[in-house]
């Protein structure tokens, strides 16, 4: 059963589309994430939802939208895309509390755009 | 400013020698912990090994250890024996006790092990 599974692995659109990723985890955590791996490999953090409530909200676009309908999914909708926003996308999640608690995260969607 | 701080941005090692992988960091929080992460060419993250910035001793987890030097703020990684899987990139990132919790990641090490 994998842990956090995100929904598609790759995904290549034109500028100007607007597509949805996926994520779900079955570890009954209550803390979900978004970070985007730039082309240098880069990891930054862009939204945490913790039982749904939004609680990080790092300095992206207002193009790009999180939604969590419930704490075990965390979907991440982004609206015009452009080519800058080529990266590999990965959803997390954690407990909230501790600093003890890693990080699991999903395979990652390499979001490609032409 | 960056809370993490891992300055070889490439490295290589013999098979079945050592290699130790730099991390340094800031926070001016007293809880804290310090992660290390394994990203393989495939392209996911594992997660290697945790220290807690209480533990009083080195984390260790098979060939990964962690040389935690708090009055320094350093956390480097060694891998013992390696092994031609090991090639990948490695992360370095902290989760401070305090404000969102969010883990901030250094930039990364890449290991190549050569035969």
């Amino acid at each position: 059963d994998t842990a956090v599974s995100q929904t598609p692995k790759y995904l290549v659109t034109q500028m100007g589309n607007d597509k949805s990723i996926k994520c779900e985890q079955n570890l009954g955590h209550d803390t979900m994430y978004w970070y985007k791996q730039d082309s240098k490999k880069f990891l930054k953090i862009m939204f945490s939802y913790n039982n749904k409530e939004l609680i990080i909200n790092e300095t992206v676009p207002n193009r790009f939208s999180p939604k969590s309908p419930d704490k075990a999914h965390l979907n991440l909708h982004i609206n015009s895309l452009e080519l800058g926003d080529s990266a590999v996308y990965f959803c997390a999640s954690s407990k909230k509390e501790g600093i003890g608690y890693g990080y699991t995260f999903g395979s990652g969607t390499r979001l490609t755009v032409v | 400013a960056q809370k993490i701080t891992q300055t070889q941005p490439g490295m290589f090692v013999q098979e079945k020698e050592a290699v130790t992988l730099d991390c340094t960091y800031d926070t001016s929080d007293p809880s804290y912990g310090l992660f290390w992460y394994k990203q393989p060419s495939s392209g996911e993250m594992i997660f290697l090994i945790y220290q807690g910035s209480y533990d009083q001793q080195n984390a260790t987890e098979g060939r990964y250890s962690l040389n935690f030097q708090k009055a320094r703020k350093s956390a480097n990684l060694v891998i013992s024996a390696s092994q031609l899987g090991d090639s990948a990139m490695y992360f370095c990132a902290m989760r401070e006790g305090r404000g969102d919790y969010k883990l901030s990641f250094g930039a990364g090490t890449t290991v190549t092990v050569r035969a």
